[in-house]
């Protein structure tokens, strides 16, 4: 089936640590984005990528990194300058519509 | 730049009355439209969307909304609600760049 795979489901970040949340999709979409959800404030956007090799900041993007090397993978790292990465992180590509993976809940230990 | 406000954060409803979800945008040029619904842990799935045309827009699940260019909204509506939709959903528009703003979204509680 088509759509979008995002994993882990669940994944815990030490202090000082930078973790990689993965999203692979098989739907041949040139458009990938990352979105963060907290409690209350909706989907913001972290990163997206247009096309392979190329990627802009979204509007959190401080303490996130990116890269765009193949066109079914958005890899997304969490890096230690994100002081609060506890979240819920969804992946998403571009068709006639956005298509959204199941999500990976991060918490800090 | 875009905006999308959802004005309730909470609405509980009896099942089997009717839900009315509001979403109100901020956009300069004529808006393309979303509501999405994510069940508790999960991804955002599309209910409809509104491009163009006519105004009234049926999605699934037994979903409709109704684009308001005079007032900037596109409330989500169903008229009868089953236990099946608590959910949270969220209303988002379209912007330059292929990229969406979401509302902060309403988190629907179904009553037996």
């Amino acid at each position: 089936d088509g759509g979008i795979t995002q994993s882990p489901k669940y994944l815990f970040r030490k202090e000082g640590q930078n973790v990689t949340l993965s999203c692979e999709q098989n739907l041949n979409h040139d458009a990938m984005y990352w979105y963060r959800q907290d409690p209350g404030q909706g989907l913001r956007l972290i990163y997206y990528s247009q096309i392979v090799n190329d990627f802009q900041k979204g509007d959190i993007a401080e303490g996130y990194s990116v890269s765009r090397e193949k066109k079914e993978s958005f890899p997304l790292t969490v890096t230690s300058a994100q002081k609060n990465p506890t979240a819920f992180y969804l992946c998403a590509s571009l068709g006639d519509i956005q298509y959204f993976g199941a999500g990976t809940r991060l918490s800090v230990l | 730049a875009q905006s999308v406000t959802q004005p309730d954060i909470h609405i509980t409803v009896s099942e089997g009355a009717s839900l009315e979800l509001r979403c109100n945008y901020s956009y300069g040029a004529t808006p393309y439209l979303f509501w999405y619904v994510q069940s508790p842990g999960q991804g955002l799935q599309l209910l409809l969307k509104y491009f163009s045309g006519d105004t009234l827009v049926q999605g699934i699940k037994g979903f409709e909304a109704e684009f308001k260019r005079s007032q900037s909204s596109f409330n989500l509506r169903k008229p009868s609600v089953h236990w099946s939709d608590a959910a949270e959903y969220f209303c988002a528009v379209k912007a330059a760049g292929n990229k969406l703003t979401f509302g902060g979204g309403t988190r629907v509680l179904v009553k037996p």
